[in-house]
């Protein structure tokens, strides 16, 4: 089993409509979380950064942290046909510097 | 500000050969983290290096190799290449590299033959 797991998708909507991304993890070890996204032949792209357990809203992204049940997610809001690409949950734990452990992504279309 | 670079953006190889990746990292920023994607094993952690050390190593072969300068520029080495090492090869910067934002590059795609 992986340490962090990630549904594959692709997950597909209409525009306009709220996506919402979701990874668990089993590493308890892990205090921060973020969410990339990557367009096809292209680097990582970072969305958002989180610390420990709580939300962060930035612009028409939301990010969500409960530790307890181990289990983050991202939502788009009012999605865009320029959002289609894959996402990816990233963790790592306080000692582990910039060693992060991806999820493997999720592949998202949004369909104009 | 210019983000990451690298160079090659396309690498072709046969097995056996030895393959050197470059990347300049964000102006300022002193950590530069390498990573392996590849469409079956996902985004793997291969090593990060600070004020021209390796700080952190993921589990790969001692193949697997890299360096950095002290302007913070970093080389990635691969020796004897394999068929298997075929992947889009990143490089990664942030400022201290004590698990902040990481920013990526565009990468270098490899293909061993």
């Amino acid at each position: 089993q992986k340490e962090v797991e990630q549904d594959p998708g692709p997950l597909s909507v209409p525009e306009g409509a709220i996506v919402s991304l979701n990874c668990t993890y089993s590493n308890s070890a892990f205090q921060y979380f973020m969410w990339y996204r990557q367009y096809s032949r292209k680097g990582p792209e970072l969305l958002m950064y989180t610390y420990s357990s709580g939300n962060k809203e930035d612009g028409r992204f939301t990010a969500q942290v409960d530790k307890s049940s181990k289990y983050i997610s991202l939502f788009i809001r009012d999605s865009q046909p320029s959002d289609s690409a894959t996402y990816l949950c990233a963790m790592s734990a306080k000692a582990a510097g910039n060693k992060l452990t991806f999820g493997g992504g999720t592949r998202v279309l949004v369909k104009p | 500000k210019a983000g990451v670079t690298q160079t090659p953006r396309y690498l072709i190889k046969t097995r056996g050969q030895q393959v050197t990746l470059s990347c300049s990292p964000i102006s300022g920023h002193r950590s530069v983290s390498w990573y392996q994607q590849t469409p079956g094993q996902g985004l793997q952690f291969l090593f990060e290096y600070f004020s021209e050390t390796q700080r952190n190593k993921g589990n790969f072969p001692g193949r697997f190799s890299g360096r950095q300068f002290s302007n913070s520029r970093s080389e990635m080495n691969v020796s004897t290449l394999e068929l298997g090492d075929s992947a889009l090869y990143l490089c990664a910067s942030s400022l201290e590299g004590g698990s902040e934002k990481l920013f990526f590059g565009s990468g270098t795609q490899l293909s061993v033959l």
